[in-house]
């Protein structure tokens, strides 16, 4: 089973900032790796697929990078409604799985 | 438009069975490639995959669960089922269902069912 660890657990930041928040695989799973942002009471949206694409109507100021076993997730300037919690998850192995999270606060 | 939507039981005693019914609208869940998730969440804790089924009818678990869970699809309503034996307080939590529609990532989720296991 691949699992994903995310870091940092929770950060505390101001809208305006740029945040990195990282995705570690315990092995390579290629380029197979996406992004979620989940907002309290809601569902998971897909931000980014495929390590670094762009789901449907996300903004640009979302970005995605990597490949193997590190991934980041960045947002280049972060708006009021970004705050929330982001998980990444993998499709290279069966079982799929995710990270634990990574919550965005604000400052 | 495409949308999901759980049903099921939101209350279920210790040792019963969940059945939980996905059903899609706006497509059609048949191609191969197509493949619908279940997902789960604690409350104030990470997502969980469960399970996941093919428009072929392939199927995958999650393996610290796979005893107590069934996937299934009804292709003639357009709808797929999960049931878990067995159920436990700690499967206390938001099910989720999802499509990956062109068997990529989840870019189509239910808006989530909330299941309480208590006597």
């Amino acid at each position: 089973e691949i699992v994903l660890t995310q870091s940092p657990g929770t950060l505390s930041l101001s809208p305006g900032e740029r945040v990195t928040l990282s995705c570690r695989a315990s092995q390579s799973v290629s380029s197979d790796l996406a992004w979620y942002q989940q907002k309290p009471g809601q569902a998971p949206r897909l931000l980014i697929y495929d390590a670094s694409n762009r789901a449907t109507g996300i903004p640009a100021r979302f970005s995605g990078s990597g490949s193997g076993t590190d991934f980041t997730l960045t947002i280049s300037s972060l708006e009021p409604e970004d705050f929330a919690v982001y998980y990444c998850q993998q499709r290279s192995n069966w079982p799929l799985s995710f990270g634990q999270g990574a919550k965005l606060e604000i400052k | 438009q495409i949308t999901l939507k759980e049903s099921g039981p939101t209350l279920v005693k210790p040792t019963q069975t969940l059945t939980l019914t996905c059903t899609l609208s706006g497509l059609s869940f048949t191609t191969n490639v197509m493949g619908v998730g279940w997902i789960r969440q604690p409350p104030g804790m990470a997502l969980e995959w469960l399970a996941h089924i093919y428009g072929n009818d392939e199927k995958n678990y999650s393996p610290s669960l796979k005893s107590r869970l069934t996937i299934t699809k009804d292709t003639s309503k357009n709808q797929v089922v999960l049931t878990m034996t067995n159920m436990d307080p700690l499967d206390t939590g938001t099910y989720y269902c999802a499509l990956r529609k062109s068997g990529g990532f989840f870019d189509f989720w239910g808006q989530g069912t909330l299941v309480t296991v208590s006597s």
